[in-house]
């Protein structure tokens, strides 16, 4: 069965420190990812994708993520964090099981200290 | 880019009431939406898929009964939680599938506070 995990529940960086939250999947293909961020009381804002090609993908408010295949990995980073970006976040997959069901991960919520 | 719209933001009921949320693809035709749950500090947790025009696909633990879904047109479709108790106070979020290009991308409205006294 598919899975996401975000292994890292809670994460608290500097402003202008660099960033990495963690997300492995399981799926016996190559699935479909996503980045989603959550302000509180919010809905989900898509950050990127990666549906194929290039591993290393750009998103908005800066933030990129690398696809590993061999990791089963897709990441994301930012280089320097803004106070703004406190926020939840949630690694998704999707698979070709033509159900077109999104998977979540728990979620890792950022803390950005002044 | 495509936008999703929810009403209500917020609702609160009292015990035995039912509530209508309405979820809308305002600029795209949308063949399938999703209706989610959302507890506080937890992930999203997929209540049932719904195709225009079909019933819905209720995922295992989800009673049908107790959370209607109603996809109309293609690009309205309603959840109607009946007789709601204060377990269901929950943040309900939906989305859509765009129709046209096939593509595997879901489209999230802003979610929908509900609170049961």
């Amino acid at each position: 069965a598919q899975s996401v995990t975000q292994p890292d529940i809670h994460i608290t960086v500097s402003e202008g420190a660099s960033l990495e939250l963690r997300c492995n999947y399981s799926y016996g293909a190559t699935p479909y990812l996503f980045w989603y961020v959550q302000s509180p009381g919010q809905g989900l804002q898509l950050l990127l994708k990666y549906f194929s090609g290039d591993t290393l993908v750009q998103g908005i408010k800066g933030f990129e993520a690398e696809f590993k295949r061999s990791q089963s990995s897709f990441n994301l980073r930012k280089p320097s964090v803004h106070w703004s970006d406190a926020a939840e976040y949630f690694c998704a997959v999707w698979g070709p099981s033509g159900t077109y069901k999104y998977i979540f991960g728990t979620g890792t919520r950022l803390k950005v200290l002044a | 880019g495509a936008v999703v719209s929810q009403h209500p933001s917020r609702v609160i009921c009292k015990s035995g009431t039912s509530v209508k949320i309405e979820c809308r693809s305002l600029d795209f035709q949308a063949t399938t939406m999703f209706w989610y749950r959302q507890f506080p500090k937890k992930s999203l947790m997929l209540m049932a898929t719904s195709n225009e025009g079909s019933k819905a696909t209720y995922e295992q633990g989800v009673e049908k009964d107790k959370f209607l879904i109603n996809h109309a047109s293609l690009t309205l479709s309603t959840l109607t939680v009946t007789s709601a108790h204060p377990e269901d106070s929950s943040f309900y979020i939906c989305s859509a599938r765009a129709l046209a290009g096939g593509g595997n991308e879901q489209f999230f409205g802003p979610g929908t506070r509900l609170t049961v006294l």
